[in-house]
């Protein structure tokens, strides 16, 4: 099966600009989740969704980050303006759970996105 | 809520020695716990879970940990490391929600 795409790779902007991501996870996964990895940290989960619905935000700062799933499917997550301190590889992952009942699959990862904010 | 303390920010071994990666989480819930290599310039790979049926979990790579509930650990360990083991391995919390917990990630060298 085809794994979660993200794009771009690689993106490099000046403090204040504006920068967006995109991630489309396996196909059939209602669980969707943006986190931050920082280097030499682990992963920050910044919002996890659940088919169109935020199940997590609590993390995300909301002053400069945006996140949207629309249909269940796609989503990008946006940076206005940035800082400096937001350089970091951004990952994508999906997982199969599609209710909160149900526990604790494996999310799949995407290869991330590094952001170099200059 | 839950959390992840892996005890050991670098570990290095011989090439064909044991590996042994420690993690203790923090849950309120009985948590699923796993385990997440990363080598440079590539995605985040499950290596192995543990979702409460048996306490020794058996993952890829011949790589298993062990849950031990008394003492709230979830270590990884290999026999016999091999050079292409070389990475950032991470231990992972999730409980009710599926919400994904990291730690801060072990660095793992190995040495010929």
């Amino acid at each position: 099966e085809a794994g979660v795409a993200q794009s771009p790779r690689y993106k490099i902007i000046e403090k204040r600009q504006s920068v967006a991501f995109w991630c489309n996870p396996i196909s059939g996964h209602a669980t969707l989740y943006w986190y931050q990895q920082i280097l030499g940290q682990g992963p920050k989960l910044l919002i996890q969704f659940q088919n169109n619905g935020v199940v997590d935000d609590s993390q995300l700062p909301k002053d400069r980050f945006s996140a949207e799933r629309l249909k269940g499917v796609d989503s990008t997550l946006k940076i206005q303006p940035a800082k400096l301190e937001d350089s970091a590889v951004y990952l994508c992952a999906s997982s199969l759970v599609g209710e909160a009942r149900y526990l604790n699959t494996e999310a799949f990862f995407g290869q991330g996105t590094r952001l170099t904010v200059v | 809520a839950q959390s992840v303390t892996q005890l050991d920010s670098h570990v290095s071994v011989s090439e064909g020695t044991p590996v042994l990666l420690r993690c203790n989480y923090s849950s309120s819930y009985s948590p699923s716990l796993f385990w997440y290599v990363q080598h440079p310039n590539k995605g985040l790979q499950l290596l192995l879970k543990y979702t409460s049926a048996a306490t020794l979990v058996k993952g890829i790579n011949g790589f298993e940990a062990e849950f031990k509930k008394s003492e709230t650990s979830f270590h990884l360990t290999k026999p016999s490391a091999h050079m292409s083991d070389a990475a950032e391995y991470f231990c992972v919390v999730s409980e009710y929600g599926n919400k994904l917990v990291f730690g801060a990630g072990t660095i793992l060298r190995v040495k010929s």
